[in-house]
């Protein structure tokens, strides 16, 4: 079965650093997504890419944070200056289709700011 | 604005009981309803997938049903087993968001399977 792969599982870093999580999406799906879960609450959407550019963003996703597909295989969240808030477990997402396609989702990084 | 509500919040029941999970939504504008299942610190694992055009899905002893006009969910688990403990997390892909794109999540539904 083809699985999402994301690194690290657990990051912790210092508030105010910057941090990159990484996805290797499923090789033939298109669409790619972030979403985050902070501790006791629910999974919420951070941002969908396609075709090398956003396709939607959420309020969550304001200017510290920013994707990048810099390779055919890698898809990057980035993190610039972390404050504690943004502590949580943060899942990566890919899909086959835009609309009536499931989601598969990696098993998440654990990112704790300090 | 899409909101999902998952009941009961935790459920708790003995090994080989038949149990029903519920997932409610505002919007019954979807492309479709995604049941997954979440183990404590790990990722979301999909368990079925349900198009607005369908009633029902089933896979093995699990079994979803989808009443898109009413705005509710269930998924059915027979004959539970001690494996079948989880967080059980149901997510709607809502039509009349900007593209489509998101899913929208419940809270879930934390089953403990006691031996």
């Amino acid at each position: 079965e083809p699985e999402v792969t994301q690194t690290p599982s657990h990051q912790v870093t210092q508030m105010g650093q910057e941090v990159i999580l990484r996805c290797v999406p499923i090789s033939n799906h298109l669409y790619f997504y972030w979403y985050r879960q902070i501790l006791g609450q629910k999974v919420e959407f951070l941002v969908s890419f396609y075709n090398n550019e956003i396709s939607e963003k959420s309020e969550i996703f304001d200017d510290q944070f920013s994707v990048e597909r810099p390779d055919g295989s890698n898809f990057t969240l980035k993190i610039r200056s972390t404050k504690l808030e943004d502590s949580a477990m943060y899942f990566c997402a890919s899909s086959r289709t835009a609309l009536k396609g499931g989601y598969t989702f990696g098993s998440g990084t654990r990112l704790t700011v300090v | 604005k899409q909101e999902v509500t998952q009941i009961p919040a935790a459920l708790s029941v003995p090994e080989g009981e038949n149990l029903v999970l519920n997932c409610s939504f505002t919007d019954s504008a979807i492309y479709n309803l995604q049941w997954f299942r979440q183990d404590p610190g790990k990722g979301l694992t999909s368990l079925l997938l349900i198009q607005s055009s369908q009633r029902e899905q089933t896979s093995g002893r699990l079994n979803a049903s989808l009443d898109k006009s009413s705005g509710r969910s269930t998924l059915y688990i027979a004959a539970s087993q001690p494996g079948d403990s989880a967080t059980y997390l149901c997510a709607v892909r809502p039509r009349r968001e900007t593209s489509g794109s998101r899913l929208t999540f419940g809270e879930g539904t934390q089953l403990t399977v006691n031996p």
